[in-house]
């Protein structure tokens, strides 16, 4: 456990729904950040928010939407996705931004 | 940040200590060298990581060199649940405002029992 949770585990979903992933952390951190790791890949940073406001967007599609209401929850917003959008989408907070990392277990998704 | 170079992959017999090594040849002052893991299908796990001196803690030992160009990771007493992909990664300190964390593809370590 590292204090960070991520809700759903798994998810399968079809190219025209919208669904929401949550990633909540427990540790009193300023920082969240969204991951993609598509198979064979190496990690990539999506989003980067600091104190609720988005420091860092990764030419990310704008299919992808992230929201932070406030330091301890992040989602991202999803709609209108494509297969190669299927990917483990992993969450991860710091103290401070480019402090020390701690990632969640991650949401597989599947895009039909 | 600067780029790392790690071997693909390693394997270890089990209860021997495991030494992955990593190459930063172009790392700057202000850069630190990290270290994650990440076991099958779950999220990176941090280890340890340091600017100059040795670190050790009670996962891992860091050792980097005092051109600061390469360091190893040492798990000293290797066990089958160490079985994963070891991420070296330099990254500024947050001061400086970069807050990335680059992964390359890592090390692939296998413990064998």
């Amino acid at each position: 456990e590292t204090g960070v949770t991520q809700t759903p585990r798994h998810l399968v979903m079809g190219m025209t729904n919208k669904k929401s992933l949550k990633c909540e952390q427990h540790l009193g951190h300023n920082a969240m950040y969204w991951y993609k790791q598509s198979a064979k890949k190496p990690l990539e940073l999506m989003f980067v928010y600091n104190f609720k406001e988005q420091t860092e967007n990764n030419s990310v599609p704008s299919r992808f939407s992230p929201e932070c209401p406030n330091s301890s929850h992040l989602f991202l917003h999803l709609h209108t996705l494509q297969p190669e959008d299927s990917a483990l989408y992993l969450c991860a907070s710091s103290q401070e931004k480019g402090d020390t990392q701690y990632f969640g277990p991650g949401t597989r998704l599947t895009v039909l | 940040d600067a780029k790392t170079t790690q071997p693909p992959s390693m394997d270890c017999a089990e209860g021997r200590a495991a030494n992955l090594p990593c190459n930063h040849s172009t790392i700057s002052g202000n850069e630190y060298v990290y270290w994650y893991r990440q076991i099958h299908s779950q999220g990176p796990q941090y280890i340890i990581h340091g600017l100059k001196n040795n670190e050790t803690n009670e996962m891992a030992s860091l050792i980097i060199t005092e051109d600061r160009k390469s360091s190893t990771l040492i798990l000293p007493h290797a066990t089958l649940r160490d079985t994963a992909v070891y991420y070296c990664i330099v990254s500024r300190e947050s001061n400086f405002g970069n807050e990335k964390l680059t992964f390359g593809t890592g090390t692939r370590l296998t413990i064998i029992p």
